[in-house]
């Protein structure tokens, strides 16, 4: 069974500029996340979709950033203009969602790298 | 707040010897619990999942959970350098929440 997979793997842009990364969940899962992890941290949640809704946005920056997730599947993220402090490794994750009450088991993609210069 | 805490190391054990890796949560409505493994330059990939409390084992690996006092434990036995990587431990918040919050890793450096 395939993972998640992301797209690109590697960015490098100018500050000021937009940028966007893709994500295509395992196959079958109806949860996806985007998270964001700096050099020494551990990833931090920016959004979650439960198929197609954004069921947690509430550390997403919303001034710059922002994603979709059309007919529940694929994702984009996207920042818009990118800032200096915005290099980061940016993470996707998908998960089952099951109706047991317990958080789902998250499977992580490879991530994007991302350099503002 | 909630949050997870670990020591960053890094913690350098002799190859084969046990590794003891853990890290503390500050929320009591914490469920479920995760190890996660990053080499350098890589995504995390899952190692252990704990729903209770007590010990999980599976191959090399326990995972220890005292919800009591709210600490986690994982052990690798027969530490090998392959396992050299970051571990990040997860605290997982189930319904309507369904989160996670990662503590920072461990740094773990198996010496040949």
């Amino acid at each position: 069974e395939a993972g998640v997979v992301q797209s690109p793997r590697y960015k490098i842009i100018e500050k000021k500029q937009p940028v966007a990364f893709w994500c295509n969940p395992i196959s079958g899962h109806n949860t996806l996340y985007w998270y964001l992890q700096n050099l020494g941290q551990g990833p931090e949640l920016l959004i979650r979709y439960e198929n197609e809704e954004a069921v947690d946005d509430s550390q997403l920056p919303k001034d710059r950033f922002s994603a979709e997730r059309l007919k529940g599947v694929d994702s984009t993220l996207k920042i818009q203009p990118a800032e200096l402090g915005d290099s980061a490794v940016y993470l996707c994750a998908s998960s089952y969602r099951t109706s047991g009450g317990l958080v789902d088991t998250q499977y992580f993609g490879p991530g994007t790298r991302l350099t503002v210069l | 707040q909630k949050e997870v805490e670990q020591n960053s190391g890094p913690l350098s054990v002799p190859e084969g010897a046990i590794a003891s890796l853990n890290c503390t949560y500050s929320d009591r409505v914490s469920q479920s619990f995760f190890w996660y493994r990053q080499y350098s330059g890589k995504s995390p990939e899952l190692i252990m999942s704990i729903y209770s409390n007590g010990d999980k084992e599976d191959g090399r690996f326990t995972a220890q959970v005292d919800k009591s006092s709210k600490y986690i434990s994982l052990f690798i036995r027969d530490s090998q350098p392959s396992d050299s990587a970051t571990y990040l431990c997860a605290v997982g918040y189930g319904g309507a929440t369904n989160k996670l919050i990662f503590g920072t890793g461990t740094l773990l450096a198996v010496q040949p």
